[in-house]
């Protein structure tokens, strides 16, 4: 089975505090993504890599920004925490876009922030 | 981003009965793919089931349906002999072929199966 790990199930931080937010992959996928989890408003994406160093900003950047410098790892980050970046935080991969758009995206158990 | 509604932001139902979730979705594209996700209180997500926009034919797993009308941009999700299993919440997704293939998600519908 796909796993997708993500390293802290619940965290709390202080506000300016610089947060990292872990997500590995076993399935060797191309494709990984940061998405945000808020209630009425589904998931938003954040940002996105299709490989290795690269990245691509997604629906809401800002405030946010992200690593990967190995395939199966994919970090978050955000710079200095605000009280508005109290969320859930789901990462997902999929395999490489172009073997089909269908691909299923696999989640993680997701991140629980509260910044105070 | 494309625009995803789910119109029902809680719904219930009686252990063994039918439920329809609803979802309408906005887009200019002819290609695309939509699915419904679901997300129980263990929030793991996982997907439910996809259709191809081009296929006609409305997909099917097991006891999940979906009702693709491409016309009206409406893609409903049919539970049959509803589980306790299927308590969770439930989201809509567009995936753009256009767009890098990113999904699209809706604010998603609660689903309580009564026992």
């Amino acid at each position: 089975d796909v796993k997708v790990t993500q390293s802290s199930r619940y965290l709390v931080k202080r506000t300016g505090e610089k947060v990292f937010l872990e997500c590995v992959q076993d399935m060797d996928h191309e494709n990984m993504f940061w998405y945000r989890q808020d209630p009425g408003l589904g998931l938003r994406l954040i940002y996105f890599s299709y490989d290795v160093k690269m990245k691509e900003k997604g629906d809401i950047p800002e405030g946010y920004s992200v690593s990967r410098e190995k395939k199966e790892r994919f970090s978050l980050i955000l710079e200095s925490a605000s009280t508005n970046q109290t969320s859930m935080y789901l990462c997902a991969s999929s395999i490489a876009g172009g073997q089909g758009p269908g691909n299923t995206i696999y989640f993680g158990e997701g991140s629980w922030l509260t910044v105070v | 981003a494309q625009t995803v509604t789910q119109s029902q932001p809680e719904m219930s139902v009686q252990e063994a009965e039918t439920v329809t979730l609803s979802c309408t979705y906005d887009t200019s594209e002819n290609n695309y793919y939509l699915f419904w996700y679901k997300q129980p209180p263990s929030r793991q997500m996982i997907l439910v089931i996809r259709q191809e926009a081009y296929k006609q034919q409305n997909a099917t797993e097991n006891r999940f349906s979906v009702n693709f009308q491409k016309a009206a941009k409406s893609f409903s999700l049919k539970i049959s002999d509803s589980q306790l299993g299927d308590t969770a919440m439930y989201f809509c997704a567009f995936m753009s072929l256009s767009n890098d293939y990113k999904l699209s998600f809706g604010a998603g519908t609660t689903v309580t199966v009564r026992a």
